[in-house]
């Protein structure tokens, strides 16, 4: 059981280029969400997936998309990077622990925008 | 504007002493409440959940809620050196039970003094 997978862990762009964020999930969890975390900032919600075939926006989602390929599956796509995506991204999923959800980390993606 | 405010410290503690860390929101209708600890390059992982006024423990973890005043505050006791982390403050603006979305705080770096 890895629980949330991410993919990849560093990666520079270029202004202008595009890429895609991969995340995984193996806990059968049907919510799932992008943060980006800057310093001073906090984590702020870009997208979330709240099951198979929906996507909504969260609180940063210019710039970004994203696709619930399947239940496992969300990703994120840069389609022009900027530097102001410089951060670090998670990814979460969110499952039932005791009496209440529980979102669960993945381990990050720390992007570069030069 | 859903806004978590929280002291960014740094806080130091001596070991052994209680850690107390306060969070503000600004959503009244929020329900329920969160504590997440992060450790320097590491993703957040859950510490506490909250939904009703008043205290609920959980080892040396207490947290403390009070709706009225729009505060939600997290005590550790006897304070160890693997407690330096930040702790983020998390605060739900969805649905209870399935549909959380969650605005964090920009968290409190703690340091535990030998």
């Amino acid at each position: 059981n890895a629980g949330v997978t991410q993919t990849p862990k560093f990666q520079v762009l270029k202004t202008g280029q595009s890429m895609t964020l991969q995340c995984a999930q193996d806990m059968n969890h049907n919510s799932m969400y992008w943060y980006r975390q800057d310093p001073g900032m906090g984590l702020r919600l870009i997208y979330y997936s709240a099951s198979e075939g929906t996507t909504d926006k969260g609180e940063v989602p210019n710039g970004y998309n994203v696709s619930r390929l399947n239940k496992r599956e969300f990703s994120l796509r840069l389609e022009s990077a900027a530097p102001s995506q410089t951060s670090v991204y998670f990814c979460a999923s969110k499952g039932r622990r005791l009496s209440s959800y529980e979102q669960y980390f993945g381990p990050g993606t720390r992007l570069t925008v030069t | 504007q859903k806004e978590v405010e929280q002291n960014s410290g740094p806080l130091s503690v001596p070991e052994g002493a209680i850690a107390s860390l306060n969070c503000t929101y600004s959503d009244r209708g929020s329900q329920s409440f969160f504590w997440y600890r992060q450790y320097s390059g590491k993703s957040p992982e859950l510490i506490m959940f909250i939904y009703s006024n008043g205290d609920k423990e959980d080892g040396r973890f207490t947290a403390q809620l009070n709706k009225a005043s729009q505060y939600v505050s997290l005590l550790i006791r006897d304070s160890q050196p693997s407690d330096s982390a930040t702790y983020l403050c998390a605060v739900n603006w969805g649905s209870n039970f399935g549909n959380e979305k969650l605005t964090f705080g920009t968290g409190t770096r703690l340091t535990i003094i030998p």
